[in-house]
């Protein structure tokens, strides 16, 4: 199962609202990052926060984390057209003696002129 | 700095064959790791390499392999492709890589290369 799961699925909003974004894991982690995608194309990292860090902020971006409630969430103001992606989160996962990377299926965020 | 790149970025093969895709990290990145992405599973770890070494493994069938050289540049392998392996494959470097599961290195990553399996 996925350690990432990001909510909503899909997001529609109109240009200059706020987007916010969630995401749950499972286990503890170390460390979460959250990506954006352009429609099929790689990944762009967008912020990393660490386990002992509750906000972390990077331009328009803002990225809390509850390790209490492992979730965190990735808020987007004043959103352009431009900010049209998927947002992935992902987390640090440790399986069978292999250190991974683990990301959830994204929420695909449609920002309308 | 240039940047991560894949080659190539499209390929079409058929069930039964085999395919190599190229990675070539960010200069001075000694950490690739490889990556699947299909709409069903979405975005899965396949391996990392770190000094020509495979140092972290996804859970992928051994049909899927890598090596990586003294440059850094990383090889994927897929043997006898089946239809699920219809996907886009990407690659991510960093200076550090996945180690001691205390990930505090940003991955970067490259385009990807659409494969398509008939």
């Amino acid at each position: 199962s996925q350690q990432g799961e990001e909510d909503p699925q899909a997001l529609s909003i109109q240009e200059g609202e706020n987007a916010t974004m969630n995401c749950s894991y499972k286990t503890s982690i170390n460390n979460l990052q959250w990506y954006r995608q352009n429609s099929g194309r790689g990944l762009v990292h967008l912020i990393l926060i660490r386990s002992n860090e509750r906000e972390k902020h990077s331009g328009r971006l803002r990225v809390t984390l509850d390790t209490s409630k492992k979730s965190s969430s990735l808020l987007i103001t004043a959103s352009r057209a431009a900010d049209t992606a998927s947002y992935f989160c992902a987390t640090d996962a440790r399986q069978g003696g292999s250190e991974k990377l683990v990301f959830g299926k994204g929420t695909k965020l449609t920002v309308n002129p | 700095k240039a940047g991560v790149t894949q080659t190539p970025r499209y390929l079409i093969k058929t069930r039964g064959q085999q395919v190599t895709l190229s990675c070539s990290p960010i200069s001075g990145h000694r950490s690739v790791s490889w990556y699947q992405q299909t709409p069903g599973q979405g975005l899965q770890f396949l391996f990392e390499y770190f000094s020509e070494t495979q140092r972290n493994k996804g859970n992928f069938p051994g049909r899927f392999s890598g090596r990586q050289f003294s440059n850094s540049r990383s090889e994927m392998n897929v043997s006898t492709l089946e239809l699920g392996d219809s996907a886009l494959y990407l690659c991510a470097s960093s200076f550090l890589g996945l180690a001691g599961g205390f990930i505090t290195d940003t991955q970067y990553f490259g385009p990807g290369t659409r494969l398509t399996v008939l």
